[in-house]
């Protein structure tokens, strides 16, 4: 079964920590994304990558870092640095190098208290 | 710059078809999706329409594209209880990198009445 899994679904962490969450697909996608979406807020881009070894600041990169060492994974880090990180993060696969539509995986709920 | 607009809410009964209507600035826009998103879950692509369509239709669902007023809508026809969810609306561009993204509205939120 072909598809995107983050895991976990719902994070909780103390404020100050870093925390990682996962992101992994066997769809042999090359381009991957994280999103970020609040409430009435849609999905914002944090960070993406269209290669193994590469990626790009998306529109809300700051206080988030993300590694590309293997094409099925594209993990996100939230630092301390990020001032409000309770949300809901989304990644995204899809072909690289064209306009193909981005498939979702369901999502990470964290909340930092 | 980009910008994706859509109307927050939309309530209408069972059966009865549904339109959400969308807004977007960039006129280099390739592709247009719609994503339906139910509470707690992903983004489910819905359907797409390449900008040089003026009409799409893929069973229940019809999408418009009026391109002078860049304007895009969803059309569900015999609206389900099952519909109910937030659609996004989604313009594809091309970035400074040379790479595509997509830009999306805040989502409308569908609810049906039995």
């Amino acid at each position: 079964d072909g598809g995107i899994t983050q895991s976990p679904k719902y994070l909780f962490r103390k404020e100050g920590q870093n925390v990682t969450l996962s992101c992994e697909q066997n769809l042999n996608h090359d381009a991957m994304y994280w999103y970020r979406q609040d409430p009435g807020q849609g999905l914002r881009l944090i960070y993406y990558s269209q290669i193994v070894n590469d990626f790009q600041k998306g529109d809300i990169a700051e206080g988030y870092s993300v590694s590309r060492e293997k094409k099925e994974s594209f993990p996100l880090t939230v630092t301390s640095a990020q001032k409000n990180p309770t949300a809901f993060y989304l990644c995204a696969s899809s072909i690289s190098g064209a306009n193909y539509e981005q498939y979702f995986g369901p999502g990470t709920r964290l909340t930092v208290t | 710059g980009e910008d994706v607009e859509q109307s927050l809410f939309l309530s209408v009964r069972e059966g009865d078809s549904s339109v959400i209507n969308c807004t977007y600035t960039d006129s280099s826009s390739t592709y247009l999706y719609w994503y339906k998103q139910e509470p707690g879950a992903g983004l489910q692509l819905l359907t797409y329409i390449f900008s040089n369509m003026d009409m799409k239709q893929d069973q229940r669902l019809t999408v418009l594209l009026n391109k002078k007023d860049k304007h895009l809508s969803l059309r569900i026809a015999d609206t389900q209880t099952g519909d109910s969810a937030i659609y996004f609306c989604a313009e594809s561009i091309i970035s400074g990198a040379g790479s595509y993204q997509l830009t999306f509205g805040k989502g409308t939120k569908l609810s049906v009445i039995p």
